[in-house]
């Protein structure tokens, strides 16, 4: 698996935009970009993926530019129950079952 | 359709006593993971398994054992539980494997041991 590099914590306000960066020098060819989120006491629950340019769900925007070595995710116009911790993960199809989510960041968004 | 559960949410043990974690997923998903998450830090696989009546050992395998006899349940124990082994305990599902593959988690099961 890709070594990837996060913020460990992003503090920001209700209605604003929060971009958290992943660096993953390392990425394969064959790689996809997947980010988790992990609210409280919860167990993590995917959001978003993809392999280059942009992708856009319900959740997030996924930033990816061309040479894929580094990755955005965009939560727009955040509210409280977007305190969570967002992972990034980088990886292929292959059957490799040790992911590795790592500290993640913690964004924290307050009134 | 519930997804991921686990059994129990929270238990306390002493040293040296054992216990089962029981997890269950409804989604005919082949393949089934143990985490562990200790405060502060993220997400450590324990055991997992590739398909009924089968397991494999994960990042950090000792101290536990697993058992996989149902499609859809995976069983994680505690033989000779340690205070190292307090932790919150996740049990995740997944079709196939992967990162590109979603991996579906449960709640979570909160361990103390004493």
């Amino acid at each position: 698996l890709a070594k990837t590099t996060q913020p460990i914590s992003m503090d920001s306000y209700e209605g604003q935009e929060v971009n958290i960066t992943c660096s993953h020098n390392n990425i394969a060819t064959n790689d996809y970009i997947t980010w988790y989120q992990q609210f409280p006491s919860q167990g993590p629950r995917f959001i978003i993926q993809g392999y280059k340019t942009k992708v856009t769900n319900e959740v997030a925007s996924l930033f990816i530019p061309a040479d894929r070595k580094s990755s955005t995710l965009s939560l727009p116009r955040v509210s409280l129950s977007d305190t969570a911790v967002y992972y990034c993960l980088v990886g292929d199809s292959s059957n490799d079952y040790k992911l590795s989510f790592g500290a993640g960041t913690t964004v924290t968004v307050r009134a | 359709n519930a997804g991921v559960t686990q059994t129990p949410k929270f238990r306390v043990l002493k040293t040296g006593q054992s216990m089962t974690l029981l997890c269950a997923q409804d989604m005919n998903h082949e393949y089934m993971y143990w985490y562990r998450q200790d405060p502060g830090m993220g997400l450590r696989l324990i055991h997992y398994s590739v398909g009924e009546g089968t397991t494999a050992k994960g990042e950090v395998p000792d101290g536990y054992n697993v058992s996989r006899l149902k499609k859809q349940n995976f069983l994680l124990g505690l033989e000779s539980a340690a205070p190292s082994q307090t932790s919150v305990y996740f049990c995740a599902s997944s079709q196939l494997a992967g990162v590109q593959e979603t991996q579906y988690f449960g709640p979570g099961t909160r361990l103390l041991v004493l």
